[in-house]
């Protein structure tokens, strides 16, 4: 089992509507969790950390924690087409920092 | 200029050649990271360093090498290019001050072992 897991979509989601991406890490030991987003032949930006459950809000992103289910997601609201990227989610585990695959975002216009 | 640099940015070189991809940092922070992305495979972890006494093997390192020279400096070497080793290589660093020590990236740097 792969440490992070991402499904590699891609994701085809309407300009305007909510695009709801997910993540599920293997480690319990796992503190601290990151979505980055990446445009293509880019390096990865940071959009959101998250290291308590719950919910966390930035603008039009949310990030989601359940630790009992080792769950992390990440919406995004009223999608633009600039959101059309790849979404990576990252886990800090003993100051290593894992990533997934990524999935690929299409906001389609 | 970036807070995380590294040199070069394309690289073409032959089967066999010893190659150094170079990253420096003006972010101050301890923790500095090597990754290679592969079309599909994303982010994997190569070498990663919490300080310059303090090298580590990542998940893929074979067939690479590491060097902190100083705090701000982490070069990754491939003493014998092999084309599988074609890939985009990220540097990246990190602040061990900070709870959730998130990873701030250099502008990559693009191989092609021909």
């Amino acid at each position: 089992q792969k440490e992070v897991e991402q499904n590699s979509g891609p994701l085809s989601v309407p300009e305007g509507a909510i695009a709801s991406l997910n993540c599920t890490y293997s480690d319990r030991g796992s503190q601290s969790f990151f979505w980055y987003r990446q445009y293509s032949g880019k390096s990865p930006e940071l959009i959101m950390f998250i290291y308590s459950n719950g919910d966390k809000e930035d603008g039009r992103f949310t990030a989601q924690l359940n630790k009992a289910s080792q769950y992390v997601s990440l919406l995004i609201r009223d999608s633009q087409p600039s959101d059309s990227a790849t979404y990576l989610c990252a886990v800090r585990r003993d100051d290593k920092i894992i990533f997934g695959k990524g999935t690929r975002l299409h906001i389609l216009p | 200029d970036a807070d995380v640099t590294q040199t070069p940015r394309n690289r073409i070189t032959k089967t066999g050649k010893r190659i150094m991809l170079e990253c420096s940092q003006t972010k101050g922070h301890d923790r500095m990271y090597w990754y290679r992305q592969d079309p599909g495979l994303g982010l994997r972890l190569i070498y990663y360093s919490f300080d310059v006494k303090d090298i580590n093997k990542g998940e893929i390192s074979d067939g690479y090498s590491v060097s902190r020279q100083a705090q701000a400096k982490f070069s990754l070497s491939l003493e014998s290019a092999i084309p599988n080793q074609t890939a985009l290589y990220f540097c990246a660093t990190s602040d061990s001050g900070r709870g959730y020590t998130e990873a701030f990236f250099g502008q990559g740097t693009r191989l092609t072992v021909v």
